[in-house]
């Protein structure tokens, strides 16, 4: 089983900040990562997938980027509704499809 | 558009089986193209992925739940089912059905959860 690790697991940052996630895969995944935003009560929605092409209707502020092991999201300019829980998943080794343990986006 | 909407009761016994349904509208749930399964989710915990099947009925489970979980589809009604069996407090979770991208024969793929349903609560407990 590939094990998906997620730094930090809170981040703190203001409105308007330019901040970057972290995932590391435990073993090569290719580009076959996706990142997903979960805000409280609600389910996750898909906001990268193929490591770095955005889906459907999400802003082009979100990106992502590497290959590998190692991959980033990141979100150019914060706004308020983008304070939410994210994770990243691997689908390229499964069963099982893994996902991070997640990383908090908090108001500063 | 597709929507995917769980249903099922929300408190289950300890050693008893959970029973959930994953109804599809604006979709086909026959389709080549994608897998539809489940995926559960403990308070405060990153998602757990449980199992999927494909067109032609074919099931793939998570090898840490494999003994205890099946799912089932009913084609012509556009569901499909979650069953466990043997609960604990440990299945207590958001239970969502969703659907996957099914990969190309080689080389990598946009894949991901691209539709998700609301979620349902599954509480274990006497």
């Amino acid at each position: 089983e590939i094990v998906m690790t997620q730094s930090p697991a809170t981040l703190s940052v203001s409105p308007g900040e330019r901040v970057t996630l972290s995932c590391r895969a435990s073993q090569s995944v290719n580009s076959n990562l996706a990142w997903y935003q979960q805000k409280p009560g609600q389910a996750p929605r898909l906001l990268i997938h193929g490591a770095s092409t955005r889906a459907t209707g999400i802003p082009a502020r979100f990106s992502g980027s590497g290959s590998g092991t190692e991959f980033t999201l990141t979100i150019s300019s914060l706004q308020s509704e983008d304070f939410a829980v994210y994770y990243c998943e691997q689908y390229h080794n499964w069963p099982p499809y893994t996902f991070g343990q997640g990383t908090k986006l908090e108001i500063k | 558009q597709l929507q995917l909407h769980e249903s099922g009761p929300g408190l289950v016994k300890p050693s008893d089986t959970l029973f959930l349904s994953c109804t599809v509208s604006g979709g086909s749930i026959s389709t080549s193209d994608y897998y539809w399964g489940w995926i559960r989710q403990p308070r405060g915990k990153g998602p757990e992925w449980i199992g999927n099947f494909d067109y032609s009925g074919r099931t793939f489970y998570n090898p840490s739940l494999k003994s205890r979980v099946t799912i089932s589809v009913d084609t012509s009604q556009s569901n499909f089912s979650l069953r466990v069996t043997s609960v604990t407090a440990a299945d207590t979770a958001v239970y969502y059905c969703v659907r996957h991208a099914v990969p190309p024969d080689y080389g990598d793929y946009d894949g991901g959860f691209d539709h998700w349903g609301q979620g349902t609560l599954v509480t274990v407990s006497s």
